[in-house]
């Protein structure tokens, strides 16, 4: 079946850029998510690519696909201590419905 | 904004006896899920619900799951006898459209943390 695997921690200064690094084994993905969890809150959708794309940018945030690798990334650039928060990978493969497959997520944590 | 509100946010269970979490989804969504997280590991899918029956449902949502919307508005995971493994994060999510359309989003609530002791 599909997997979904990320590191579990990464650990960046203030105003540096982070990258949070995601594979996945299903080759007919056809979405790919950045959700983020902050403390005692749910799953926030962050960002998406459909898998024809190999790069979304929305303001600080930029996702990269790699599909031959079935490697998926997302930048954070000039990382701020609120962004301190575990972030999700997930997808959805094509004729999967309604079901996404999640990573373990990554532990952000932002030191000033 | 509208959010998906998830009731107790902790449950703490005797193992054997029966639970219900309960979801509000949002109010103009038709799509509701159940994922649940146990510690340490992935969020995995339970279960996807569409008008009034389940459309999908993973390995895990053996017959001790069950869902329900009860009335118009709360969505509800019932396990019938907790086993120790069960202990876990479980999120509610729903969303306007199916997520097979993949620009749809879909809205998690904050999880309930269910504890089988």
């Amino acid at each position: 079946g599909e997997d979904v695997e990320q590191s579990l921690f990464l650990s960046v200064r203030e105003g540096d850029s982070s990258v949070i690094n995601c594979t996945y084994t299903d080759s007919s993905s056809t979405y790919l998510y950045w959700y983020k969890q902050e403390p005692g809150a749910g799953l926030q959708l962050l960002t998406y690519i459909f898998s024809n794309m190999d790069m979304k940018q929305d303001q600080r945030l930029t996702v990269l696909l790699n599909k031959k690798d079935k490697h998926l990334s997302l930048r954070i650039a000039d990382t701020q201590t609120g962004d301190s928060a575990i972030y999700f990978c997930a997808e959805r493969e094509a004729g999967g419905g309604n079901k996404l497959t999640f990573g373990t997520g990554t532990q952000l944590k932002v030191e000033l | 904004e509208p959010e998906v509100t998830q009731t107790p946010s902790h449950q703490v269970t005797q193992m054997g006896q029966e639970v219900i979490l309960r979801c509000v989804p949002i109010s103009n969504h038709l799509y509701f899920y159940w994922y649940r997280q146990i510690l340490g590991q992935k969020v995995e899918f339970l279960v996807s619900f569409y008008n009034n029956e389940i459309s999908e449902k993973s390995e895990i949502f053996d017959d001790q799951f069950s869902v329900e919307r009860p009335d118009g508005s709360n969505f509800t995971l019932k396990i019938r006898s907790t086993k120790l493994e069960d202990s876990a994060m479980y999120f509610c999510a729903s969303s306007e459209l199916g997520t097979g359309a993949g620009d749809t989003e879909a809205f998690f609530g904050q999880g309930t943390r269910l504890t089988v002791v």
